[in-house]
C-alpha cells in the first residue's frame, strides 16, 4: 500500500524558513517522481514543484521559482521542500504527491494528507 | 502558463443524475496529458481519470473522461451518494503543470 507522510509544517514569520518532508512506502521510490501540490484555506489546488525519480529533473512554479528547493534522498525514500523568504501568500496545506511516472511529466497518482504552513506575523 | 478553465463552478444534482463537468483550456492540450481528481472535505485529492479517458486503478465505470484539444469533460453517469465533492482538471503537457478552480458537485 502507497503511504505519504508529510511532516515539517508550523508558522512561520514573514521572511521565514521552513523545510518540508515526505516520507513514502509501499512502492520503489526512486521509480517515481514526486511533486508538492499547496491548498491555500478555502482555494484550490496549486502545483508548486516536481522532481524526477532520479533527482536529476526539477520543476517549479514561477511563484516559488528561486524561493524554494525540492530535493530527494532515494536512500531514505524521502522528499523535501525547502521554503525560504515565506511570504503571507505561501500559507496552505501542502500535500506531497507520488507521479504515475519517472520524469515528472506525469499526473500524480498517490496522495499524502499534507501539513499545514503558516506565514504570519 | 496554461489556464484552464472550469464550467460550472457548482453543480447542485439529486442522487442518480448525471453529472458533465467541462474543463477548457486556453491552448492545446495532449489527450495524454490531461488528468481530472476528486477532493472530499478535509481529505487528499485522489485521482479519477488519466490520459483525458483512462480511469485510474478502482475508479468505478461509472466515471468517464472524454475531449481533446482545449475541451475536456468528465461525466458521472448516476452520482452515488459518496460522489458528492469537489471535482479539477490538471494538465502536464506544459510546465507549469496547472489546475482548474474546481467544480463543486453538491446534493439538490
Amino acid at each position: 500500500e502507497v503511504q505519504l507522510l508529510e511532516s515539517g509544517g508550523g508558522l512561520v514569520q514573514p521572511g521565514g524558513s521552513l523545510r518540508l518532508s515526505c516520507a513514502a512506502s509501499g512502492f520503489t521510490f526512486s521509480s517515481y517522481a514526486m511533486s508538492w501540490v499547496r491548498q491555500a484555506p478555502g482555494k484550490g489546488l496549486e502545483w508548486v514543484s516536481s522532481i524526477s525519480g532520479s533527482g536529476g529533473s526539477t520543476f517549479y512554479a514561477d511563484s516559488v521559482k528561486g524561493r524554494f528547493t525540492i530535493s530527494r534522498d532515494n536512500s531514505k525514500n524521502t522528499v523535501y521542500l525547502l521554503m525560504n523568504s515565506l511570504r503571507d501568500e505561501d500559507t496552505a496545506v501542502y500535500h506531497c504527491a507520488k507521479s504515475s511516472g519517472y520524469s515528472g511529466y506525469e499526473c500524480s497518482d498517490y496522495w499524502g494528507q499534507g501539513t499545514l504552513v503558516t506565514v504570519s506575523s | 502558463e496554461i489556464v484552464l478553465t472550469q464550467s460550472p463552478d457548482t453543480l447542485s444534482l439529486s442522487p442518480g443524475e448525471r453529472a458533465t463537468l467541462s474543463c477548457r483550456a486556453s491552448q492545446s492540450v495532449s489527450s495524454i496529458y490531461l488528468a481530472w481528481y476528486q477532493q472530499k472535505p478535509g481529505q487528499a485529492p485522489r485521482l479519477l481519470i488519466y490520459g483525458a479517458s483512462n480511469r485510474a486503478t478502482g475508479i468505478p465505470d461509472r466515471f468517464s473522461g472524454s475531449g481533446s484539444g482545449t475541451e475536456f469533460t468528465l461525466t458521472i453517469s448516476r452520482l452515488e451518494p459518496e460522489d458528492f465533492a469537489v471535482y479539477y482538471c490538471q494538465q502536464y503537457d506544459s510546465s507549469p503543470w496547472t489546475f482548474g478552480q474546481g467544480t463543486k458537485v453538491e446534493i439538490k
